[in-house]
C-alpha cells in the first residue's frame, strides 16, 4: 500500500515564481527524499531529509519535514521552465526497508 | 560512470512468453529494487534486495521474479507475463544504508504485453 501522498497533483506557475508541494505519509519513517522525473525518464535524487531533522536546503530548494503530521514540503524558489517535471516524495521505512513512492505532482513552470 | 543500465529499454511481447528484463549498477551498491509506474499511481515497489541472495518483496510482487547472484545485476523476471503489467519498469541502486539512502535511478523499460 502506498503511503506517500503528494499535493497537489498538478501546478502551474509562471516562471519567477515559488513552487510549493505538499507530501504525506502514513507511518514511522526513517528518512524522506524528494526526486525530480522528466517526461517518463528515470528519477533524479534532489534532497534526503532525516526524520530527526526538520528543515533542509540544496540550492533553490528548500525541504521541511514535520514527523508530527507525517508530512513534508518541498519549495523550489525562483523557479525557471527547466523545473517543469514531475516530483515525488519517497519514505524509507523504519520498521523495514520498504521505499514508498507517493504518486507525484506535476509542475509546469509558464513563460 | 557511474550508472544504471537496463535492458531492453523498449519489449513488446505476447501473452505467456516468459522474459527477462536486465538491470546492472557500477556503483558496488548493496540495494537494488524494482519499481513500475503507471499513470495515476506513481511508482510501486515489485522487489528490491539488500546483498546478494537477500530478495523481499514490495508493494506489488505477483507475477514477478527476482534474483540476486551478484552484487551488480538484479534482473527481473515475468515468467508468464500479462496484460495489465504493461508498464514502465524502472531499476534502482543505492547504499542501502538508513541514514543515507539516495536511490540511483535506470532509465527504464518500456514493456508492452499484448
Amino acid at each position: 500500500s502506498q503511503q506517500g501522498e503528494e499535493d497537489p497533483q498538478a501546478l502551474s506557475i509562471q516562471e519567477g515564481e515559488n513552487a510549493t508541494m505538499n507530501c504525506s505519509y502514513k507511518t514511522s519513517i526513517n528518512n524522506l527524499q524528494w526526486y525530480r522525473q522528466n517526461s517518463g525518464r528515470g528519477l533524479v535524487h534532489l534532497i534526503l531529509i532525516r526524520s530527526n531533522e526538520r528543515e533542509k536546503h540544496s540550492g533553490r530548494l528548500r525541504v521541511t519535514l514535520d514527523t508530527s503530521k507525517k508530512s513534508s514540503s518541498l519549495l523550489i524558489t525562483a523557479s525557471r521552465a527547466a523545473d517543469t517535471a514531475s516530483y515525488f516524495c519517497a519514505t524509507d521505512g523504519y520498521w523495514d526497508d520498504k521505499i514508498i513512492f507517493g504518486k507525484g505532482t506535476r509542475l509546469h513552470i509558464l513563460p | 560512470e557511474a550508472q544504471v543500465t537496463q535492458n531492453p529499454r523498449y519489449l513488446i511481447t505476447v501473452t505467456g512468453k516468459k522474459l527477462t528484463v536486465t538491470c546492472s549498477q557500477n556503483m558496488n551498491h548493496e540495494y537494488m529494487s524494482w519499481y513500475r509506474q503507471d499513470p495515476g499511481l506513481g511508482l510501486r515497489q515489485i522487489y528490491y534486495s539488500m546483498n546478494v541472495e537477500v530478495t523481499d518483496k514490495g508493494d506489488v510482487p505477483e507475477g514477478y521474479k527476482v534474483s540476486r547472484k551478484e552484487k551488480r545485476n538484479f534482473p527481473l523476471i515475468l515468467e508468464s507475463p500479462s496484460p495489465n503489467q504493461t508498464s514502465l519498469y524502472f531499476c534502482a541502486s543505492s547504499l542501502g544504508r538508513k541514514e543515507y539512502n539516495e536511490q540511483f535511478f535506470g532509465p527504464g523499460t518500456r514493456l508492452t504485453v499484448l
